[in-house]
């Protein structure tokens, strides 16, 4: 069974960068056919996809935040990782990593989610 | 990218059926047969319930079915349950490796 697990600080000050890991069990980073994804919730809404990597590197990204997002993986450490750069307070979300099925586009493994909020 | 249009809320008796749709436009739903659907328990992990439409993940009920016409998709429960209750979305591929998800729809048992 495939778990996902995030990880990082719960708060932020405006301005910086939010930084999340997701670590992952029963499962492998480094196996093919499979996207990293990360994906929020601001309060009260729906679910907004981020974007997500493969194994390889590459990265493909929400166009609407893809100037201010990155997204890594270190398969030595079975991991992936989130960041987003000049974090306003319209970034506060619970942030989802999951996994998702490479070419068919759905999300079958999701974490429980963490609260980031952006605040001074 | 523009999020795919679900109905706010919908509610249904134990036993009785609901349908749930989700529009979308021509560079999203009415061109890909990649849609997938999630229920949410608050505080939970969204669960996967329906993928490519209209198949089912190992594991989830035979109540859950889905289907599309056109620009819209549509998730159906039936003999509905207490359980049932939850948040629905819906998501779709968009092309160029992107995705899209609904605004979400909350689904009351009464």
């Amino acid at each position: 069974q495939v778990q996902l697990q995030e990880s990082g600080p719960g708060l932020v000050k405006p301005s910086q960068t939010l930084s999340l890991t997701c670590t992952v069990s029963g499962g492998s980073t480094s196996s093919g056919g499979y996207y990293w994804s990360w994906v929020r919730q601001h309060p009260g809404e729906g679910l907004e996809w981020i974007g997500y990597i493969y194994y390889s590197g590459s990265s493909y990204y929400n166009p609407s935040l893809k100037s201010r997002v990155i997204i890594s993986v270190d398969t030595s450490k079975n991991q992936f990782s989130l960041k987003l750069n000049s974090v306003t307070a319209a970034d506060t979300a619970v942030y989802y990593c999951a996994r998702e099925w490479g070419g068919k586009y759905y999300f079958d493994y999701w974490g429980q989610g963490t609260l980031v909020t952006v605040s001074s | 990218q523009s999020a795919l249009t679900q109905p706010a809320s919908v509610s249904g008796s134990p036993g009785q059926s609901i349908t749930i749709s989700c529009t979308g436009t021509s560079s999203d739903v009415g061109t890909y047969n990649l849609v997938s659907w999630y229920q949410h328990h608050p505080g939970k992990a969204p669960k996967l319930v329906i993928h490519e439409v209209s198949e089912r993940p190992s594991g989830v009920s035979n109540r859950f079915s889905g289907s599309k016409s056109g620009y819209t998709a549509s998730l159906t429960i039936s003999g509905l349950q207490a359980e049932d209750e939850a948040d629905y979305y819906c998501c779709s591929y968009a092309g160029f490796s992107t995705v899209v998800f609904g605004g979400g729809t909350k689904l009351t048992v009464l």
